[in-house]
């Protein structure tokens, strides 16, 4: 089955700073990459995905990239903000061009420092 | 516009009991997904509902089961707990079964002693 890595597991960036969150997955057959955001207590919150066809999509301050060929993916947060801070967790998935079950990386403690 | 619901938000059970988490989808979805999320951990899938059948599933045992109901809703039961089953229960709604962003709940939050 599918497998993700995520790293770094802690990033701590200064505020105004950019932020870059990478993960790498194993099946060549998964087709939809979205990125979450989990605030304490509560529940992961899309914030941005992308779809295989597509090599790079961008969101206000947000971006994600996709190498297809080497089977990475990015996060990339410009000008961080305090309320940036919260743990990402990017997934991947095969399905019919959607989103299936999602297999998730461990997470990222993304800490802004004021 | 409610998004997607969970019932009940926490819960403490002791071993070999079962348990039984509601979930609500987000109006005009039709599919739901569960996952479990252990502490410090990324979610992982259990499995989906769509058309009230399971349609897919994870690397999860036979004492996890579920339901979904002819207004979308979805249960999710689980027999026997073990210790280890103590975990943040999510559950993901979806329009379209592999077809579409998955949205999440709140989660309820299990506690096997």
């Amino acid at each position: 089955g599918e497998n993700v890595e995520q790293h770094p597991s802690t990033l701590s960036v200064q505020e105004g700073d950019s932020a870059v969150i990478k993960c790498t997955y194993s099946d060549s057959a998964s087709n939809y990459f979205p990125w979450y955001k989990q605030e304490l207590g509560k529940g992961p919150q899309l914030i941005i995905d992308i779809r295989s066809n597509v090599g790079e999509k961008k969101d206000q301050r947000i971006a994600v990239t996709l190498n297809k060929t080497a089977k990475h993916f990015s996060l990339h947060i410009t000008e961080t903000q305090p309320e940036d801070s919260a743990v990402y967790f990017c997934a991947a998935s095969n399905s019919g061009g959607g989103a299936d079950g999602l297999t998730f990386g461990k997470g990222t403690h993304l800490i802004i420092q004021p | 516009d409610a998004g997607v619901t969970q019932s009940p938000t926490h819960l403490i059970k002791t071993r070999g009991q079962q348990v039984t988490l509601r979930c609500s989808p987000k109006s005009g979805h039709d599919t739901v997904s569960w996952y479990q999320q252990a502490l410090g951990q990324g979610p992982q899938f259990i499995f989906q509902y769509y058309e009230e059948e399971e349609r897919q599933r994870g690397n999860f045992p036979d004492r996890f089961s579920g339901h979904q109901f002819p207004n979308y809703s979805s249960e999710l039961n689980v027999n026997a707990l073990l210790l280890g089953d103590s975990a943040l229960y999510l559950c993901a709604s979806s329009y379209g079964a592999g077809r579409d962003e998955q949205f999440f709940g709140p989660g309820t939050r299990l506690t096997v002693l």
